[in-house]
């Protein structure tokens, strides 16, 4: 079945970007919409954005200035930039699989594949 | 602060019937569907409930979920202590070009 796992640096400086990679096995990337979440220590879930194979991309509006989520069909990954971090971008950070649909005309959304989180200190 | 309204923390005893709830608005819960995860501690999050009501294979019926307006509550009944969790509503909003919002979770205690 398929898996997602998550990489990248585990402690990023104050103002630097935040870079990770969430690689997809066991199944194509293809035909799928894939997302990034985040939860703070502590703290509940934050829906970070999404992006379809094809590189159609949708971000939370209260991060949206910030995030940037590329998909690379060739390597069965997708990423994660995050620029201008601060300590509250501190968190595990999940790579999800979406499934999206429209049902009876109104939008299906959820994630059903995660992957294990990884957790990321923004600290200097 | 997040979009959608849940209690903090909620408990049961084992055998129990326990109800979380979560408030929302028009543009979220009011218009589209509400999906519930079940974060036992230490793992990612499961999706537990999905289209409101329906539930993934392996899920067991103990788990169910409903929707009145612009509101949503997942049920647990025969309440086990591996359900001690936090559980999370989520749905999507339709404001701006559309988005994810979750509800700042409940923390289920087995007493």
């Amino acid at each position: 079945q398929v898996q997602l796992q998550e990489s990248g640096p585990g402690l990023v400086k104050p103002s630097e970007t935040l870079s990770l990679t969430c690689t997809v096995s066991g199944g194509s990337i293809s035909s799928y919409y894939w997302s990034w979440i985040r939860q703070p220590p502590g703290k509940g879930l934050e829906w970070i954005g999404y992006i379809y194979y094809s590189g159609s991309t949708n971000y939370n509006p209260s991060l949206k200035s910030r995030v940037t989520i590329s998909v690379d069909t060739s390597k069965n990954q997708f990423s994660l930039k995050l620029s201008s971090v601060t300590a509250a971008d501190t968190a595990v950070y999940y790579c999800a699989r979406d499934q999206i649909t429209m049902v009876q005309g109104v939008i299906q959304y959820y994630m059903d594949v995660w992957g294990k989180g990884t957790t990321v200190t923004v600290s200097s | 602060q997040s979009v959608l309204t849940q209690p903090p923390s909620a408990s049961g005893t084992p055998g129990q019937r326990v109800t979380i709830s979560c408030s929302g608005s028009s543009s979220n819960i009011g218009s589209n569907y509400v999906y519930w995860y079940q974060q036992l501690p230490g793992t990612a999050p499961k999706l537990l409930i999905y289209r409101n009501n329906q539930r993934p294979s392996g899920v067991p019926d103990r788990f169910s979920g409903s929707k009145s307006g612009t509101s949503a509550s997942l049920a647990i009944s025969g309440l086990r202590s591996e359900d001690e969790a936090d559980y999370y509503c989520a749905a999507w909003d339709d404001s701006l070009s559309g988005f994810v919002v979750f509800g700042g979770g409940t923390k289920l205690t087995v007493l």
